[in-house]
């Protein structure tokens, strides 16, 4: 079974609009950390935006912010206010406490690719 | 203060040749990552290095070896490529704490295997 699922493989949005970005995870691990990064035409990755498992709100980066739903095992990245320059491939990633402690790296969904239409 | 750094950019093997690709960070960060990204897909784990001194297999080690040379660096090793490692290779590191952390990417090496 997928641990990181985006259902959106594609999206199209007006600018100035709000966008979310879905993403469920599979875990059994009680301690995990959820990660949001941004993949822009260059090629580089842009961490967004972080939210642990026993964090209580949600977490807040500028425009950005994840939804996070712990019963339902998702955690959502909303963007307020899209720009052109939001267009970009986002990816929805996990890490595990686990044998490592959490060293032992991220667990990638395969991403949506997000267009912002002026 | 340069981050993550990861040489050579791009690089073309020959199916059977041999290569490493270099990554080195200047953040002291205690953990060292590589991926491969696939078209189409996420980043897949193929090794890392929770400390200076350890190294452990990911989820697709198969064909790659890796050195942590010190604290700052950590080189993946092809050493008779194939085309299925055809992809583009990003280093990463973090500081791992209890209270969240985050990886930071190198600007990846982009591998072509003919």
């Amino acid at each position: 079974a997928q641990k990181i699922t985006q259902t959106q493989p594609g999206m199209f949005v007006q600018e100035k609009e709000a966008v979310t970005l879905d993403c469920t995870y599979d875990t059994s691990d009680p301690s995990y950390g959820l990660f949001w990064y941004k993949q822009p035409s260059s090629g580089e990755m842009i961490f967004l935006i972080y939210q642990g498992s026993y964090d209580q709100q949600n977490a807040t980066e500028g425009r950005y912010s994840l939804n996070f739903q712990k019963a339902r095992k998702s955690a959502n990245l909303v963007i307020s206010a899209s720009q052109l320059g939001d267009s970009a491939m986002y990816f929805c990633a996990m890490r595990e406490a686990g044998s490592g402690g959490g060293a032992d790296g991220l667990t990638f969904g395969k991403g949506t690719h997000l267009i912002i239409q002026p | 203060n340069a981050g993550v750094t990861q040489t050579p950019k791009f690089q073309v093997l020959k199916t059977g040749q041999s290569m490493t690709l270099q990554c080195a960070q200047d953040m002291n960060h205690n953990s060292m990552y590589w991926y491969r990204q696939d078209p189409g897909m996420g980043l897949r784990l193929i090794y890392y290095s929770a400390s200076e001194g350890t190294t452990d297999k990911g989820e697709v080690p198969n064909g790659y070896n890796v050195s942590r040379l010190n604290k700052r660096e950590f080189s993946l090793r092809l050493e008779s490529a194939a085309p299925s490692q055809t992809s583009v290779y990003f280093c990463a590191s973090s500081e791992f704490r209890a209270g969240g952390d985050t990886q930071y990417f190198g600007p990846g090496t982009r591998l072509t295997v003919l």
